[in-house]
C-alpha cells in the first residue's frame, strides 16, 4: 500500500481557506485517495474521497493532479470546530481490508 | 443512534489482567475492523472480519490478542496478560462492501490504561 507524506501541523485563522497537501509518489493505478478527520477522543470520520481531478462535497474539496502523486484537501472558511487531525490515505477500494494511517496533519484554527 | 458503539469507553486494569472490549457495528455492515491508536499516532490496523470470518491479522496482533465476531454481528477483542505497552485507544470500525471504496465508520473507541 502506498505511503503518504503530509505536514505534521498547520495553523490557520477563522474564516480562512486551508489547503493541506499530501504526497503519495507510489500510488497504484487502482488506488483511491481518501481523507479522514479526527477530533480528540473520537474515532476518525470520513471527509472526502477521489480518484482524479476534483471532487467537492458539502464540507471540502479534493484536488488531484493528473499524475496523482499528490493531492490537496481544501477546507473553505474554517471555523474553530475544524481544529482536528486530518489523515490522507490511499488504497485500492473495496478489495482493501485495512486503512493505513500516517501521523496526519494537526490543524489548529485560531480566532 | 445507529452508529458504531463500543463498550466500555474506558478501562483501567493492572498489568497481567485480562480485558475484553465489545464493538457493535452498524447493523447492515458486513465488515468490522479493529485498530489501535497511541498518543500522537494515527490508528494502526489490528484485524478485520467479513461477516464472521477473520480475514486479516496484523503482526501487531500478538498471541495475547484474540478477536471474535460470532454470527457476523458484534465483535469482541480480548487482551490476555496485559502489559503497560498495551495502553492505547482501541477503535472499532465497520463498512459495507458494495464494489466501491469501503468507507469505514468508526466508533468512539475504548481507552485502555494498564497500570
Amino acid at each position: 500500500l502506498a505511503k503518504t507524506t503530509q505536514p505534521i501541523s498547520m495553523d490557520s485563522y477563522e474564516g480562512q481557506e486551508v489547503n493541506i497537501t499530501c504526497s503519495h509518489n507510489n500510488i497504484a493505478t487502482n488506488d483511491y485517495i481518501t481523507w479522514y478527520q479526527q477530533f480528540p477522543s473520537q474515532g476518525p470520520r470520513f471527509i472526502i474521497q477521489g480518484y482524479k481531478t476534483k471532487v467537492t462535497n458539502e464540507v471540502a474539496s479534493l484536488f488531484i493532479p493528473a499524475d496523482r502523486k499528490s493531492s490537496t484537501l481544501s477546507l473553505p472558511r474554517v471555523s474553530l470546530s475544524d481544529t482536528a487531525v486530518y489523515y490522507c490515505l490511499v488504497g485500492d477500494g473495496g478489495s482493501q481490508g485495512n486503512l493505513i494511517f500516517g501521523k496526519g496533519t494537526k490543524l489548529s484554527v485560531k480566532p | 443512534d445507529t452508529g458504531v458503539s463500543q463498550n466500555p469507553r474506558h478501562k483501567i486494569t493492572k498489568r497481567g489482567q485480562n480485558v475484553t472490549f465489545r464493538c457493535d457495528p452498524i447493523s447492515e455492515h458486513n465488515r468490522l475492523y479493529w485498530y489501535r491508536q497511541t498518543l500522537g499516532q494515527g490508528p494502526e490496523f489490528l484485524t478485520y472480519f467479513q461477516n464472521e470470518a477473520q480475514l486479516e491479522k496484523s503482526r501487531l496482533l500478538s498471541d495475547r490478542f484474540s478477536a471474535e465476531r460470532p454470527k457476523g454481528s458484534f465483535s469482541t477483542l480480548e487482551i490476555q496478560r496485559t502489559e503497560q505497552g498495551d495502553s492505547a485507544m482501541y477503535l472499532c470500525a465497520s463498512s459495507q462492501t458494495d464494489g466501491s471504496y469501503n468507507e469505514q465508520f468508526f466508533g468512539p473507541g475504548t481507552r485502555l490504561t494498564v497500570l
